[in-house]
């Protein structure tokens, strides 16, 4: 059972607009930045937004996140078939001190 | 280019230590925690722990009996030890930087490739 709660799955067709939720506590989410990661099988996971809405260089800007509350989301537009992956969410737990992760989201192009 | 190479056994038996490590290649070794992640097959993913640049460590509180973590500055590594391990602890290993602000301020901005580590009789 993760701190975070991500849906395990979601799907779209290609050019459609997608979000993935991510639901927390006020100790993690409430009170700390929430980060993305995007991971295909079999290699290291890759950050995808930092600091609740940022984008690191090189990371398309169809991809953007949110926060608000003890929530956060994260939003692909124009979904291509290159975006299946899977997604989690991380922030820091002040209660647990330490990170946590979200269970992770299967994002199938369909 | 930051790049984290990771090496360690990969095949353990019950009750054996794990031991990976971590060296930090083309960047500076402070202002930053050094974390190790695991992920189980087919499931998501587990921090495991942190040190920083001064020996500081955090540990996740169901591991926390058996995990140290350590650091090298002089050889710009940091390792993981893992004791009496079990079938429940084979996975994935990775180990990552997040910088305490820039570039990218508590986030794993750099990772490494990943240690199969699998426990088994």
């Amino acid at each position: 059972q993760s701190v975070l709660t991500q849906p395990p799955s979601a799907s779209g067709t290609p050019g459609q607009r997608v979000t993935i939720s991510c639901s927390g506590s006020n100790s993690n989410i409430g009170t700390n930045n929430v980060n993305w990661y995007q991971q295909f099988p079999g290699t290291a996971p890759k950050l995808l937004i930092y600091v609740n809405n940022q984008r690191p260089s090189g990371v398309p800007d169809r991809f953007s996140g949110s926060k608000s509350g003890t929530s956060a989301s994260l939003a692909i537009s124009g979904l291509q078939s290159e975006d299946e992956a899977d997604y989690y969410c991380a922030a820091w737990d002040d209660s647990l001190i330490g990170r946590v992760f979200g269970g992770g989201t299967k994002l199938t192009v369909l | 280019q930051v790049q984290l190479q990771q090496w360690g056994a990969g095949l353990l038996k019950p009750s054996e230590t794990l031991s990976l490590t971590c060296t930090v290649y083309g960047g500076s070794f402070s202002f930053y925690y050094w974390s190790w992640i695991r992920q189980p097959p087919g499931k998501g993913l587990e921090w495991i722990g942190e040190v920083n640049d001064s020996g500081r460590t955090s540990y996740t509180s169901s591991l926390k009996s058996r995990v140290t973590i350590s650091v090298d500055t002089s050889k710009n590594q940091f390792s993981l030890r893992l004791t009496s391990v079990t079938a429940a602890d084979t996975a994935v290993y990775y180990c990552a930087r997040v910088p305490y602000r820039l570039p990218y301020p508590d986030a794993f901005d750099i990772w490494g490739q990943g240690t199969v580590v699998a426990v088994s009789s």
